[in-house]
């Protein structure tokens, strides 16, 4: 069946460090999304992909952050600078082509980043 | 701004119990839910969707009722058993003061359920 995926499972960095974070989706999916859970916290959403650009952002996803599809079957999310309070679990999401609304979002397993 | 919460915050039963998650939304103007099961330390598994159409959705031992007008869903477990031990997540999709949605979910916080021998 197929799967999301995600690399690495778990990111230590330095504060201040650049971290990218990468996610394959279901291969024929065409929206993408970024999700983060803090530990014990509700997760929150980052950011929404589609058409090679951003459809939608919340609050968190500041200039600090940016996504990019570099090729056909990559999604990633890089922070710039980052700083103690982005460590948390960071989970890519990827849904059918008929629509962002209507289709399940399928989740894959998450990159624990952890910033020193 | 979509609320979504989740009630009982933690469930114990024992095993072969039938039990019932409940998960309230303030704004009912949503396109469908989506009930999740996430394991310790890893990803969101997805269980059931249901679209604002549907009063009810079925799979194996789950069922997912939605009530759009008084803003409720439930997650039902029949004969509960220590492998459905998990958090239970439910979510929704949002959508903007325009009334566009892109598919942003805002979640509830989540039952821990624990089903013991």
């Amino acid at each position: 069946e197929p799967e999301v995926t995600q690399t690495p499972s778990h990111q230590v960095t330095q504060m201040g460090q650049e971290v990218i974070l990468r996610c394959v989706p279901i291969s024929n999916h065409l929206y993408f999304y970024w999700y983060r859970q803090i530990l014990g916290q509700k997760v929150e959403f980052l950011v929404s992909f589609y058409n090679n650009e951003i459809s939608e952002k919340s609050e968190i996803f500041d200039d600090q952050f940016s996504v990019e599809r570099p090729d056909g079957s990559n999604f990633t999310l890089k922070i710039r600078s980052t700083k103690l309070e982005d460590s948390a679990m960071y989970f890519c999401a990827s849904s059918e082509p008929t629509g962002p609304v209507y289709n399940e979002q399928f989740f894959g397993p998450g990159t624990r980043l952890t910033v020193l | 701004k979509q609320e979504v919460t989740q009630i009982p915050a933690a469930l114990s039963v024992p095993e072969g119990e039938n039990l019932v998650l409940n998960c309230s939304f303030t704004d009912s103007a949503i396109y469908n839910l989506q009930w999740f099961r996430q394991d310790p330390g890893k990803g969101l598994t997805s269980l059931l969707l249901i679209q604002s159409s549907q009063r009810e959705q079925t799979s194996g031992r789950l069922n997912a009722s939605l009530d759009k007008s008084s803003g409720r869903s439930t997650l039902y477990i029949a004969a509960s058993q220590p492998g459905d031990s998990a958090t239970y997540l439910c979510a929704v999709p949002h959508a903007n003061a325009g009334g566009t949605s892109y598919g942003k979910l805002t979640f509830g916080q989540g039952t821990i359920l624990t089903v013991h021998p």
